[in-house]
């Protein structure tokens, strides 16, 4: 167990539609990055906040968005859902702030499944 | 963005040492490279990170040489258990010259009894 949660761990939606993806960091971490895995495009950097401020983008879609909140719990937001956005969606906490490769806690993820 | 590759699987033998190299030709100038492991339906668990040089910890080793532009994690005696996807993660440089973290393909080994 990394001490990351995500919720919910599964989710099925119809294209169109928009969902919320959460995640706990560690106990003491800043950092929160979002990944997206999918078998074709692999796992794939999408966001970092660090203490509430976006830190680093990756590969994010304009119909993605995130933020971490005062508690440091952190919200992914994929709206205008398309076939091709399910994926495997985990999240990871770091207690560094910098945008390297630091060492990371994989939270168990959240399978979305679009219809 | 340049891509970071590693050998899509590897097999081996319980008892023998694997070595899993992953290049990354455009790897930002002060980042660390990092090795997960992940198995089915997990999220990813760190193995190891280095900066140059070698790094050694309990599970793994880690072979970096002096340009950077390749790494390799060195698991040594492998065991059953071991088999799963091994990631390297780095922050590579793109066209644009900006800077992103990037997962490699993935290495999957299987060990075999």
């Amino acid at each position: 167990d990394s001490g990351v949660t995500q919720t919910p761990k599964h989710l099925i939606t119809a294209t169109g539609q928009r969902v919320t993806l959460r995640c706990s960091p560690r106990s003491g971490d800043l950092s929160v990055y979002w990944y997206q895995q999918s078998l074709d495009q692999g796992l794939q950097f999408l966001i970092q906040y660090y203490n509430g401020e976006e830190r680093a983008k990756g590969n994010i879609l304009e119909r993605f968005s995130a933020q971490q909140f005062p508690d440091l719990h952190s919200e992914l937001n994929l709206s205008s859902l398309e076939l091709g956005d399910s994926a495997l969606y985990f999240c990871a906490s770091s207690p560094q702030g910098g945008q390297g490769a630091n060492e990371q806690f994989f939270g168990p993820g959240t399978r979305l499944t679009v219809l | 963005l340049a891509k970071t590759t590693q050998p899509i699987s590897m097999d081996s033998y319980e008892g023998q040492e694997v070595n899993i190299t992953c290049s990354h030709n455009n790897i930002a100038t002060n980042d660390y490279i990092t090795w997960y492991q992940q198995f089915p339906s997990q999220g990813p668990r760190f193995i190891i990170q280095g900066y140059k040089t070698k790094v050694t910890n309990e599970v793994a080793s880690l072979f970096i040489p002096a340009d950077r532009k390749s790494s390799t994690l060195s698991l040594p005696r492998v065991s059953l258990s071991d088999t799963a996807v091994y990631y390297c993660l780095v922050g590579v440089v793109g066209d644009t010259g900006r800077r992103a973290l990037t997962f490699g393909s993935g290495t999957r080994l299987q060990v075999q009894p």
